[in-house]
């Protein structure tokens, strides 16, 4: 079965610094999208990337799909307190119909 | 404004005891979910619906039990049979099993064993 691994796990960087985020699968990904979860709260859709080479931006957000669609990756720049909570890859497996997550990054930006 | 909507936000209860989490979505959407998310382990899948009166397994539906009998509730109980039910539980709702990705998701329910 198909799975997402994210790294790191957990993340704690200053305020103003950029930060990399990653999303690795075992299969080839038709849909990768990007969730982020204020702690305890329901999840946030940030961007979604279907193409090899894709990449987005939203505000200080930039999302990219390798050439071989099993890797992603978020990056932020000069990283804010409000960018703070788990950030969420999710991806589609045509074989269930079903979404799969990631294992999740927990990120705290301190001043 | 359409959403979707989970309550409690917290729940306690009782070992042995069963306890139903409720789901409601005013999005007109054919398609619900019901996940369970514990730290490190990113989001499982439990039970998902495509349409009213249907549902099928998910990954770890063992313990939980659901029911869809309007469009707009899909709840989960949560059953004594579940061995370490202590976790944040997600319900969300898309279009359709095929439209995943626009999946809209609800704030979540705490749900704490004691």
């Amino acid at each position: 079965s198909q799975e997402l691994e994210q790294s790191p796990q957990s993340l704690i960087v200053q305020e103003g610094k950029n930060l990399t985020i990653n999303c690795t699968s075992s299969k080839t990904l038709y849909g990768l999208y990007w969730y982020k979860q204020k702690y305890g709260e329901g999840l946030i859709f940030l961007m979604m990337l279907q193409k090899g080479g894709e990449e987005k931006s939203h505000e200080k957000i930039t999302a990219k799909l390798d050439e071989k669609k099993q890797q992603s990756s978020l990056h932020i720049t000069a990283s804010q307190p409000s960018h703070a909570g788990i950030y969420l890859c999710g991806a589609d497996n045509p074989n269930t119909d079903k979404l799969i997550f990631g294992t999740g990054t927990r990120l705290q930006v301190f001043p | 404004d359409g959403g979707i909507t989970q309550s409690p936000k917290y729940l306690f209860r009782k070992e042995g005891q069963n306890v139903t989490l409720s789901c409601e979505q005013n999005l007109n959407h054919d398609a619900m979910y019901w996940y369970r998310q514990d730290p490190g382990q990113g989001l499982r899948l439990i039970y998902y619906s495509q349409i009213v009166n249907d549902f099928q397994k998910g990954d770890i539906a063992e313990g939980y039990s659901v029911s869809r009998e309007k469009k707009e509730s899909f709840p989960l109980t949560v059953t004594s049979a579940q061995k370490n039910p202590t976790a944040f539980y997600l319900c969300a709702s898309s279009p359709s099993t095929v439209l995943v990705a626009e999946a809209f998701f609800g704030q979540g329910t705490r749900l704490t064993v004691v």
